[in-house]
Formats: C-alpha cells, structure tokens, sequence
C-alpha cells in the first residue's frame, strides 16, 4: 500500500547551522517524491522535488537525497536561517489516470534558534 | 505570480448544517484538487477533478462532499451535513499535470473549517 512517514517529529538547529530531515516510504512505485515547507496558517509550498530514477537533487541552500534501496529520502538544507522555521512534508507523487495525487507524510518541525 | 487564493479564511458552522469552500485556481490550470489537514496531522487527500469530472477521490469524501466548478473559475467544495471530524483545514491545489507526468502542484492559503 501507499505510506510515507519520518524518523524526527521535532528538529532543533542553531542559525547557521545545516539541518537534515528524514523521511521513509513504502511504495517503491512512486515517479516522484517531493518536500514541502508549510509556515504557520499557509498551504505547503513546494521546495524541491526528485525523480527516482535520481540520488541526489540540489537547489538553492536545498539538496534531496534519495536512497531507493532503503527507500530513504532526506532534506538537506544548508547554513539554517530563522525563516526555515517550518513544518516540512515529504511527499510522493501517486499517478493517476488524469493528475497526481499527492501522498503526504507525517511532518517534521523545524526549529531555528537564534 | 500568479496563485491560489481560497475563500473564506475560516468557517464556523454548526454541526449538520452546509458550508461551501472557494477556490479560485491559476488561471491555466487544468488540474484541481482538494486537500485536508487535521490540526497536528499530516495533509491528506480528497479529490481531484479535471474537465468538469471527479477523476479521483480518496474514502474520505463519502457522500457528505461534493465539488464542482459551476461558472468555470472557482472551484468548490461543498459538506452538505457538517460533522465534529469535519474540523480541519482545507486547501486547494491545482496543477498543470497532464496523463502520467508529473508538474508541481499550488496550494492555496487554506480554509480552517470549525464546526461546532
């Protein structure tokens, strides 16, 4: 069946500092898989996505990581700043006849301390 | 840019009676869907709807819900007896997808349904 889930509720990192959250997920099927930032009181906001005929993907301060064979993905983001204080999504793409559907994962908090 | 705008920000409504959630979409889209988000939990889907017809929906949206795009800009949705488990937020998105490929979905600012 389909299922995404994360290792970390709740992440804390000094400004400056890199952050790495992670996320598990079953349906070795999926095209895609993609994280989301969501600040408080907005939709998720797209942040970086990665085929899974790919490992790594890098965007700007982002980069994804992709490990099919634990089926693993991570979010890198580098030198954490106070506006990366979010909760993140991993999410993977369930094609369907007409659209994607998205498969959300649980969500992890990102704290930035200053 | 171009985005997503929902209507109303947030509902309150007794339990059993109709609400109607707007969506206007990115003028281009062809795709639209609708999302939900428990408070604390993860965001889940409900439907997707492209060419005026449901095309997906997940066990959630039962015969309480329904969407349509009645005037071909917003794109709405409608619980016709409001239940307590109904509280959450809702978000549309929509995407210019097409069969089989993949293309970035935007979500709107979300409606945070209470219903008492």
């Amino acid at each position: 069946g389909e299922s995404v889930g994360l290792h970390l509720p709740t992440l804390s990192v000094q400004e400056g500092d890199n952050s790495i959250i992670n996320c598990a997920y079953s349906n070795s099927a999926s095209d895609y898989f993609i994280w989301y930032k969501q600040e408080s009181g907005k939709g998720p906001q797209f942040i970086i996505d990665i085929r899974s005929n790919m490992d790594k993907r890098q965007g700007q301060r982002v980069t994804v990581l992709l490990n099919k064979t634990v089926k693993h993905l991570s979010l890198q983001i580098a030198a954490t700043q106070p506006g990366d204080s979010a909760v993140y999504f991993c999410a993977e793409i369930s094609t369907m006849e007409y659209g994607n559907k998205l498969v959300f994962g649980a969500g992890t908090i990102l704290r930035v301390k200053s | 840019e171009p985005e997503v705008t929902q209507t109303p920000s947030h509902q309150v409504t007794q339990m059993g009676q109709e609400v109607i959630l707007r969506c206007v979409p990115i003028s281009n889209h062809l795709y639209f869907y609708w999302y939900r988000q428990i408070l604390g939990q993860k965001v889940e889907f409900l439907v997707s709807f492209y060419n005026n017809e449901i095309s997906e929906k997940s066990e959630i949206f039962d015969d309480q819900f329904s969407v349509e795009r009645p005037d071909g800009s917003n794109f709405t949705l409608k619980i016709r007896s409001t239940k307590l488990e109904d509280s959450a937020m809702y978000f549309c998105a929509t995407g210019l997808a097409g069969e089989g490929s993949y293309n970035e979905q935007f979500f709107g600012p979300g409606t945070r349904l209470t219903v008492l």
